[in-house]
C-alpha cells in the first residue's frame, strides 16, 4: 500500500540557518504530494503541493521538488526563522483512491534565536 | 472565508462512557474527512463523505465508531464506547470535490 517516510525528529537549528526535512513516498500510482505545518495549538495548514513529476511547490520561502526517480519530496528553506518552529507533515493523495491523504509521521523543527 | 469548524476543542471523558464530534466544513466543499491523530504519529483518514454519503470507511472501527453526514453539510463523529487508545486529536478536513484539504483546528480527546 501507499506510504510515506520521514526523517525522524527534533530537528534543532540556528536561526538563519538551512533547513532540509527529507521525505520519501511509496505509491501504486501516481501521486500529488503535499507538506503541510502544525504550529502549537492550532490545526494542520497546508504548506505547499505539487502534482506531477518535476514540480516545484513554495510558499513562505520553503520549497519541495517532486522527484518521481527518488521518490522524494524533501523540504527545503534557506534561513529559517524562530517562528517557523511547529510539526511538518509529508503527505500524498492519489486521485483513483477519493483523494484521502497519507501522511508521514511528522518532524518538530526547533528554530533557536 | 470561514475556515473548517469543530467542536468542542477539547473533551475528558472516563473509559466506556461515550462522545460526539461535531464539525462544519468550509461551504460549499463537497468532500469533507475525518482523521484520527495520535501523539507522535501523522494523522490517520476514518472516514471520507461525499456529499452525504460514504465514501471510504475501511479503517474505522465500525463496533464503537459511527459517523453521519445527513445534510450534506455538517458532520458529527461518535465513539460509544470509549477506549484508552482512542485518546487523540480528531481532525476534521473538507475539500472542493477532492482537491486540496483544509484541517479544522481539531478535538483534543483524553479517555481515562
Amino acid at each position: 500500500g501507499n506510504s510515506v517516510t520521514q526523517m525522524e525528529g527534533p530537528v534543532t537549528l540556528s536561526e538563519e540557518a538551512f533547513l532540509t526535512i527529507n521525505c520519501t513516498y511509496t505509491a501504486t500510482g501516481y501521486p500529488s504530494l503535499f507538506w503541510y505545518v502544525q504550529y502549537p495549538g492550532e490545526g494542520l495548514q497546508l504548506l505547499l503541493k505539487a502534482t506531477k513529476a518535476d514540480d516545484k511547490g513554495s510558499n513562505k520561502g520553503f520549497e519541495a521538488t517532486y522527484r518521481k526517480e527518488t521518490t522524494s519530496f524533501h523540504l527545503e528553506k534557506g534561513s529559517v526563522q524562530v517562528s517557523d518552529s511547529a510539526v511538518y507533515f509529508c503527505a500524498l493523495s492519489e486521485y483513483n483512491q477519493g483523494g484521502k491523504l497519507i501522511f508521514g509521521q511528522g518532524t518538530e523543527l526547533s528554530v533557536k534565536p | 472565508e470561514a475556515g473548517v469548524a469543530q467542536s468542542p476543542r477539547y473533551k475528558i471523558i472516563e473509559k466506556r462512557q461515550s462522545v460526539a464530534f461535531w464539525c462544519n466544513p468550509i461551504s460549499g466543499h463537497a468532500t469533507l474527512y475525518w482523521y484520527q491523530q495520535i501523539l507522535g504519529q501523522g494523522p490517520k483518514l476514518l472516514i471520507q463523505f461525499q456529499n452525504n454519503g460514504v465514501v471510504d470507511d475501511s479503517q474505522l472501527p465500525k463496533d464503537r465508531f459511527s459517523a453521519e453526514r445527513l445534510k450534506g453539510v455538517d458532520s458529527t463523529l461518535k465513539i460509544q464506547p470509549a477506549k484508552l487508545e482512542d485518546s487523540a486529536v480528531y481532525l476534521c478536513a473538507s475539500s472542493l470535490q477532492g482537491g486540496s484539504q483544509y484541517f479544522g483546528p481539531g478535538t483534543r480527546l483524553t479517555v481515562l
